[in-house]
């Protein structure tokens, strides 16, 4: 079975402070992907990245940054230079390549992070 | 534009009312997935669907039901609506080709059972 653990319920920061969200997953496959999504106050999802299993490079996209770590089972989201906009629900998710079995190809879920950032 | 569509974006229900959530896509994707989130559980997948005319059960399908008579629609039933399914529901779809691997979301429904 897959689980994804997001250790941090709410975090709290100041603007200008750099702040890491971590993610831990759990699966047996090896081939799989990896997703952050950020859902503002309007509630939708809103698509972060994708990373697969074969590709253990870290990415930069401006302010953020994504650690992953297959070692450790882990891929952290670092935003720098936090801003009151990017206040929201942060998602990690796992999601298996294969369809087949009990994965459905269904996305898994961690708990979020409620990340808020004052001014 | 393309995307996926749900249906209502806001909903109202009396305890033991029936209603559909109707999920539209215009991908020609493949696989269809209804979610639930709830506070502190992330999304939790109820029902999904890997091509026209095939339903499945996910991890809380209880008081749920599903059809998939279109390749582009997947609709999610209450038919006996109960407080503890208020939530907001998230329909979702994705190609079956791995090189596009990714999932697409709606924008979600806001549930209330009063």
């Amino acid at each position: 079975a897959q689980k994804v653990t997001q250790a941090q319920t709410e975090i709290s920061v100041v603007e200008k402070e750099d702040v890491t969200l971590d993610c831990v997953y759990e699966t047996r496959d090896t081939t799989y992907y990896l997703f952050w999504y950020k859902q503002p106050p309007s509630g939708e999802l809103v698509f972060l990245i994708r990373r697969n299993s074969f590709d253990e490079q870290n990415e930069i996209s401006g302010r953020y940054s994504w650690n992953f770590q297959k070692s450790t089972s882990s891929f952290n989201f670092t935003i720098t230079a936090s801003q009151v906009v990017d206040s929201a629900v942060y998602f990690c998710a796992l999601g298996l390549a294969n369809a087949g079995g009990t994965s459905y190809g269904k996305l898994t879920f961690g708990q979020g992070t409620i990340l808020t950032v004052h001014p | 534009n393309a995307g996926v569509t749900q249906t209502p974006k806001f909903r109202v229900l009396k305890t033991g009312q029936s209603m559909t959530l109707l999920c539209a896509q215009d991908m020609n994707h493949e696989y269809m997935y209804w979610y639930r989130q709830d506070p502190g559980m992330g999304l939790r997948l109820i029902h999904y669907s890997v091509g026209e005319g095939t339903t499945a059960k996910g991890e809380v399908p209880d008081g749920y039901n599903v059809s998939r008579l279109k390749k582009q629609n997947f609709l999610l039933g209450l038919e006996s609506a109960a407080p503890s399914q208020t939530s907001v529901y998230f329909c979702a779809s994705r190609p079956m080709d791995r090189k596009n691997y990714g999932y697409t979301f709606g924008s979600g429904t806001r549930l209330t059972v009063v």
